[in-house]
């Protein structure tokens, strides 16, 4: 069974930085390609960043460029998400999610972490 | 980048009613790669339909998706008590993917 779990999610700063991790099982973590996905309090979906299955190729959302990294350890099965110079519109539930296949829509998510920015 | 139209806002329905949600795009979807998700509050969002109208096995069969280009259509045939939910389309064709804003289907 596959199952996506995160943590380091809480309250930061604005300016602040956060790590959150998600730890995955049941697959194979070089075969598939993962991303975070973000929902403001009361809003809709938003993509984040997503890493290849090797971890060498990563694309972000312009709202995140230069400010957040997504990285990942396949040995320890874990993604990760360094976001740097947090803002208060970073505030919100960071869901990781696995893709479906080779198709860059997630098939599986985890419960999310919260994130709050606020001073 | 492309931004997805998703209408109406929210649809009042009763158990048993047919649902039928709108996602429409600012531009043509490559490949027709689009996924609807089905969201409950408190939880993450599950994958119902993807590349448009390929349903996710062990998803019941009253759900179904069509449309292509621009306009895509999610259907509920018959409004079961856990169907009411938020909806989100997404687009995966052309990056960055984009998500519309969601419907909810709500009980009448």
């Amino acid at each position: 069974e596959v199952q996506l779990l995160e943590s380091g999610g809480g309250l930061a700063h604005p300016g602040g930085s956060l790590r959150l991790s998600c730890v995955t099982s049941g697959f194979i973590p070089r075969s598939y390609a993962m991303a975070w996905v973000r929902q403001a309090p009361g809003r809709g979906l938003e993509w984040v960043s997503s890493v290849g299955g090797s971890g060498s190729d990563t694309i972000y959302a312009d709202s995140v460029k230069g400010r957040f990294t997504i990285s990942r350890d396949n040995s320890q099965s874990t993604l990760y998400l360094e976001m740097n110079s947090l803002r208060g519109e970073d505030t919100a539930v960071y869901f990781c999610a696995r893709y479906y296949g080779s198709g860059r829509f997630y098939g599986y998510w985890g419960q999310g972490s919260l994130v709050i920015v606020s001073s | 980048e492309i931004v997805l139209t998703q209408s109406p806002g929210t649809l009042s329905l009763s158990p048993g009613e047919r649902a039928t949600l709108s996602c429409r795009a600012s531009q043509s979807v490559s490949s027709n790669w689009l996924a609807w998700y089905q969201q409950e509050p408190g939880q993450a969002p599950k994958l119902l339909i993807y590349d448009a109208s390929s349903r996710v096995p062990g998803i019941p069969d009253r759900f179904s998706g069509s449309g292509s280009g621009t306009d895509f259509t999610l259907t509920i045939a018959r409004l079961e008590a856990e169907d009411f939910a938020v909806y989100y389309c997404q687009q995966y064709g052309t990056s960055p993917q984009t998500f519309g804003q969601g419907t909810k289907v709500e009980i009448k």
